[in-house]
């Protein structure tokens, strides 16, 4: 069974970091490319980064780009988010998702809640 | 790329049929045929159940079915049930720095 599972979200304050982690079992860790998608209340689903199989590519969508950094351990069959510079905006829930490279996801974790507040 | 454009809710009857479009652009939706749809049931992870427009993942129901013209995807739900009350989003393929962008998401109400 695929299992995804999120953690390291919480409160933090404009400009302050988190690291998101997401360890992954029931499938070859290494052989697929890895995202993160949030989802807001006033946006909906939004992807944020990827990262392929072997952790050389990564991407990141505009409005995060050179503040959060993905990672993976393919060892640990871990991925990794960190957010740093955070701002408001950044508040939603981020998932673990597998993708395939069509650029569809068919695996999500239950997902991480990241609040962004003073 | 802007995010897809869908409509914000749909009801319907248990039995009915609906269908829910998704608007994008000739540089998305126009462009490839990666157009994926997704259920999020309250307080679960999304799920995928069609993609490259049309396909359906192993084990989700026939009542699902999707298709494209232009750069508008559709997604139909025929013979309502009420465990169909989700949200409901698209998303296509669009390469380069954005990847994949996704529709807004359609609230639909089983009656």
């Amino acid at each position: 069974e695929v299992q995804l599972l999120e953690s390291g979200g919480g409160l933090i304050q404009p400009g302050g970091s988190l690291r998101l982690s997401c360890e992954v079992s029931g499938f070859r860790f290494s052989n697929y490319a890895m995202n993160w998608v949030r989802r807001t209340p006033a946006n909906g689903l939004e992807w944020v980064s990827g990262i392929t199989g072997g952790g050389v590519g990564t991407y990141y969508t505009d409005s995060v780009k050179g503040r959060f950094t993905i990672s993976r351990d393919n060892s640990k069959s871990t991925l990794f988010l960190q957010m740093d510079s955070l701002r408001a905006e950044d508040t939603a829930l981020y998932y673990c998702v597998r993708g395939r490279p069509r650029g569809d996801f068919d695996y999500w974790g239950q997902g991480t809640l990241v609040t962004v507040s003073s | 790329h802007s995010a897809l454009t869908q409509t914000a809710s749909v009801s319907a009857s248990p039995g009915q049929s609906i269908t829910i479009s998704c608007t994008g652009t000739s540089s998305d939706i126009g462009t490839y045929d990666l157009v994926s749809w997704y259920q999020q049931l309250p307080d679960k992870a999304p799920k995928l159940i069609i993609y490259e427009v049309k396909k359906r993942p192993s084990g989700v129901s026939n009542r699902f079915s999707g298709s494209k013209s232009g750069n508008t995807a559709s997604l139909t739900i025929s013979g309502l049930q009420a465990d169909d009350e989700a949200d409901y989003y698209c998303s296509s393929f669009v390469g380069g720095s954005t990847f994949v962008i996704f529709g807004g998401g359609t609230k639909l109400t089983v009656l």
